[in-house]
């Protein structure tokens, strides 16, 4: 089993749509979790990170997490043709202890 | 700087010869980390410090690949005897203890 898994896609959503990206983990005690987006051939850039369990929103973007369910998600609201990226979902047991990517999902955001 | 700043930018080596790349970390930045990633995949953990100390090294694919952070600051990744297999962007990102990594610009290694 993976440590983070994610679905690679590609989830294809129109322009003005809502995008659901999701992630899950294996590592129960886990405790830091984060969103980026990679553009292709660009570096991952942050978007997003979240430590305690529910929402939190900036912008068009809320990250919700669930730690009883071992499940992180991404909601980009009314999405946009420049939001079609790779999303990575990364996670950190603590802090003496690595940072570990999923394998991205693709979002396309069709005009 | 104001980011992590990674050189060279692009490295073409022949096979069986030693390469090192350089990380420079933003100011202040107490954690690093060194990525692989292939095409389509995402990075993949090589090996991370924590100030100078190597805290997980359990992703070096090998004996050829070694890293090091002497004052806590700028890591350097050397990869010996180059093989053709070692092909790929190499990334390095720096953060806080607990608290977000940003990425460099990476390491385009190319092995012929």
């Amino acid at each position: 089993q993976k440590e983070v898994e994610q679905n690679s896609g590609p989830l294809s959503v129109p322009e003005g749509a809502i995008a659901s990206l999701n992630c899950t983990y294996s590592d129960r005690v886990s405790q830091s979790f984060f969103w980026y987006r990679q553009y292709s051939g660009k570096s991952p850039e942050l978007i997003m990170s979240i430590y305690s369990n529910g929402d939190k929103e900036d912008g068009r973007f809320t990250a919700q997490l669930n730690k009883a369910s071992q499940y992180v998600s991404l909601l980009i609201r009314d999405s946009q043709p420049s939001d079609s990226a790779t999303y990575l979902c990364a996670v950190k047991k603590d802090s003496s202890y690595k940072l570990i990517f999923g394998s991205g999902t693709r979002l396309l955001v069709r005009p | 700087g104001a980011g992590v700043s990674q050189s060279p930018r692009y490295k073409v080596t022949k096979r069986g010869q030693d390469v090192a790349l350089r990380c420079d970390p933003i100011s202040g930045h107490v954690s690093l980390y060194w990525y692989r990633q292939a095409l389509g995949q995402g990075p993949e953990f090589l090996t991370y410090f924590n100030y100078e100390a190597q805290q997980d090294k359990s992703g070096l694919p090998n004996d050829r690949f070694s890293a090091e952070r002497p004052e806590g600051s700028i890591s350097t990744l050397t990869i010996q005897r180059t093989e053709q297999r070692d092909s790929a962007m190499y990334r390095c990102a720096t953060g806080g203890l607990d608290t977000e990594a940003f990425f460099g610009q990476g390491t385009r290694l190319t092995v012929v």
